[in-house]
């Protein structure tokens, strides 16, 4: 079974329609996360998400929304899509404790790639 | 504000040998924690090595260690005896305290290439 699962794993889109990525994760964790990771490689952190607090990063566009129906889900909706959001998105998930040791490591997806045209 | 530096965009090493990759962190947070991940031109993120800021041992996993320098704010990778496989980027990370939960940010990533 996957751990965490990410749908569509690509997606190609015209610059000002709205998509949706889901993410779904088996493991019980509880907290959820979004990563954009450009063509440079380099991982941004978008939103972190537990069923205590939404944190956002401030540089992320309003554009983008975290929805979260249940703590098994973060799903990333995207509003009026530029040229600039393709990327490859991973969605990720982590537990602060795990049978009593501390590791926090993040459980990722295998990314979904977006392409705006 | 916290910071993760990873100073070597490209690595190259040859079969069977040892490498380094350099990570230096900045953070004013007592409690914090160190990660390594690979990412192999498939694309996945694979978790190596965690680090906790308490920890007084050096993290080790398989050919995998972690050379923590507390004072130096060092959290440098080795991996031992490079294996053609090993050719991938790797990114350094830090999870610090943020309000009520703790962030994982990323280093820039070095790409390492493993030579037969």
């Amino acid at each position: 079974d996957t751990a965490v699962s990410q749908t569509p794993k690509y997606l190609v889109t015209q610059m000002g329609n709205d998509k949706s990525i889901k993410c779904e994760q088996n493991l019980g964790h509880d907290t959820m996360y979004w990563y954009k990771q450009d063509s440079k490689k380099f991982l941004k952190i978008m939103f972190s998400y537990n069923n205590k607090e939404l944190i956002i990063n401030e540089t992320v566009p309003n554009r983008f929304s975290p929805k979260s129906p249940d703590k098994a889900h973060l799903n990333l909706h995207i509003n009026s899509l530029e040229l600039g959001d393709s990327a490859v998105y991973f969605c990720a998930s982590s537990q602060e404790r795990r049978k009593g040791i501390y590791t926090g490591e993040l459980f990722f997806g295998e990314g979904s790639r977006l392409t705006v045209l | 504000a916290q910071k993760i530096t990873q100073t070597q965009p490209g690595m190259f090493v040859q079969e069977k040998e040892a490498v380094t990759l350099d990570c230096t962190y900045d953070t004013s947070d007592q409690s914090y924690g160190l990660f390594w991940y690979k990412q192999p031109s498939s694309g996945e993120m694979i978790f190596l090595i965690y680090q906790g800021s308490y920890d007084e041992q050096n993290a080790t996993e398989g050919r995998y260690s972690l050379n923590f320098q507390k004072a130096r704010k060092s959290a440098n990778l080795v991996i031992s005896a490079s294996q053609l496989g090993d050719s991938a980027m790797y990114f350094c990370a830090m999870r610090e305290r943020y309000g009520g939960s703790y962030i994982p940010t990323f280093g820039r990533g070095t790409s390492l290439i493993v030579h037969p």
